[in-house]
């Protein structure tokens, strides 16, 4: 079944414990990306990557890190968590080949920094 | 910078009646537009696009959208809307670039 899996699902931290959210994709697609959902405020990106070792700013990147070692995995990293991180992450994958074609989410990973 | 804009927060229809989720837009260039459909505890899931051609573009589960260039708007549309729609809807434009900008979203909710 073609997906996007993330992991953890739901996290609860501390301000300060560095954590990683895993990010996954089986469809061989070139292009992923970080959202964060916030109410009101829709989906921002906090970065993407337009494949292996090519990595960019979104809207929001500040606090967070990234790294495409494998086409497959984009992890998402924040070294010091704050409380202002506390959000709903998605990552999401295309096919880069049709410059037009949608995005495909994963199940979404539940923030919460204390 | 290309933008999105979602003015109602809310969309309360009566189960039968047609439903409508308003989005406009601003893109330099060609604009290519998407409706996802969020579910609780779920991840975004695509409906339709528009990518050129046929203003009217149809999509899963009934819905279908209708692309206005003058207008710069791409409103989501249903002729009969069901109890199982109530979600959250989010209209995304995306240029020749890879980024999608995102609206807020819209709360549909369908009263039985």
């Amino acid at each position: 079944e073609a997906q996007v899996t993330q992991n953890p699902r739901y996290l609860i931290t501390v301000t300060g414990k560095k954590l990683t959210v895993t990010c996954s994709q089986n469809m061989n697609h070139e292009y992923m990306s970080w959202y964060r959902q916030d109410p009101g405020l829709g989906l921002r990106q906090i970065y993407y990557s337009m494949n292996v070792e090519v990595t960019d700013k979104g809207d929001v990147p500040e606090g967070y890190k990234v790294s495409r070692k494998e086409k497959r995995n984009f992890p998402l990293i924040l070294e010091s968590p704050s409380p202002n991180q506390t959000s709903l992450y998605f990552c999401a994958s295309n096919d880069r080949q049709e410059h037009y074609n949608e995005q495909f989410f994963g199940p979404g990973t539940r923030l919460t920094v204390l | 910078a290309q933008s999105v804009a979602q003015p109602e927060d809310q969309v309360n229809v009566a189960e039968g009646n047609p439903l409508t989720v308003k989005c406009t837009y601003s893109v330099s260039g060609n604009p290519y537009l998407f409706w996802y459909v969020q579910y609780p505890n779920r991840g975004l899931q695509f409906l339709l696009k528009y990518i050129t051609g046929d203003n009217l573009v149809k999509g899963s589960y009934g819905f279908e959208a209708e692309f206005n260039k003058s207008q710069t708007s791409f409103h989501l549309k249903k002729p009969s809307a069901l109890v199982s729609d109530s979600a959250l809807y989010f209209c995304a434009v995306k240029d020749y670039g890879q980024n999608f900008v995102f609206g807020p979203g819209t709360r549909l909710s369908v009263l039985p």
